[in-house]
């Protein structure tokens, strides 16, 4: 069974600091996906990576793909309450089209 | 361009009854995949449908089961519902079958009571 732990799983932060979350597995993905989710919504995807060591940054975010493409980090800078929600990874299983979630990340930035 | 939508939004079922979920990819995609998401859980992958074949299956009893039509649009059945099939129920929608990025509908929130 392939899969996909996110840590740390609850994060409360003040405006204004940074931080990381990281998405581990032993399984070898094709591309990882980044979402966030607001209740009740659907997640929206944030970015995609595909290459091994790829980093990818989207203004206050940024985003890395392990060298082996087992893991994934999230930083972002400067959090600010917009950011609050639940960051959600997704690997895309190598040689299937399948993609897997992570165990999600519930994120509360405060003012 | 409209994104995917899913309907209905809410709906209610009673244990043992049937429930049929709709959703309509972004136009010119052809890949239409089904979770379910639990409170508190990431979503879980229940089926990947594309040029109207199944092409995945996730770890969902016989109870689940989906088609998808030739506009691409695609129903997620549920029979015999039970307590636990409680969630949110989400679709994606992609290019092509492989490869590319997903979007997701805003998901339509069942409750079996």
């Amino acid at each position: 069974t392939q899969l996909l732990e996110q840590s740390p799983q609850f994060l409360s932060i003040q405006e204004g600091e940074n931080l990381t979350v990281y998405c581990n597995s032993s399984s070898v993905f094709s591309s990882l996906q980044w979402y966030r989710q607001e209740p009740g919504e659907g997640p929206v995807l944030l970015v995609t990576v595909v290459t091994g060591g790829e980093v990818k940054k989207l203004k206050r975010l940024t985003f890395q793909f392990g060298d082996a493409r087992k893991d994934s980090s999230l930083h972002i800078t400067a959090a600010q309450p917009g950011d609050t929600g639940l960051y959600l990874c997704a690997g895309l299983v190598s040689g299937t089209y399948k993609y897997i979630f992570g165990t999600g990340t519930r994120l509360k930035v405060l003012a | 361009d409209a994104g995917v939508t899913q309907s209905p939004t809410h709906l209610i079922k009673t244990r043992g009854q049937q429930v049929t979920l709709r959703c309509s990819p972004i136009s010119g995609h052809k890949s239409v995949s089904w979770y379910q998401q639990v409170l508190g859980q990431g979503p879980q992958f229940i089926f990947q449908y594309y040029e109207k074949e199944e092409r995945g299956r996730g770890n969902f009893p016989d109870r689940f089961s989906a088609r998808q039509f030739p506009n691409y649009s695609s129903e997620l059945n549920v029979n015999a519902l039970l307590l636990g099939d409680s969630a949110l129920y989400l679709c994606a929608s992609r290019a092509d079958r492989g490869f590319t990025e997903q979007y997701f509908g805003p998901g339509t929130r069942l409750t079996v009571t």
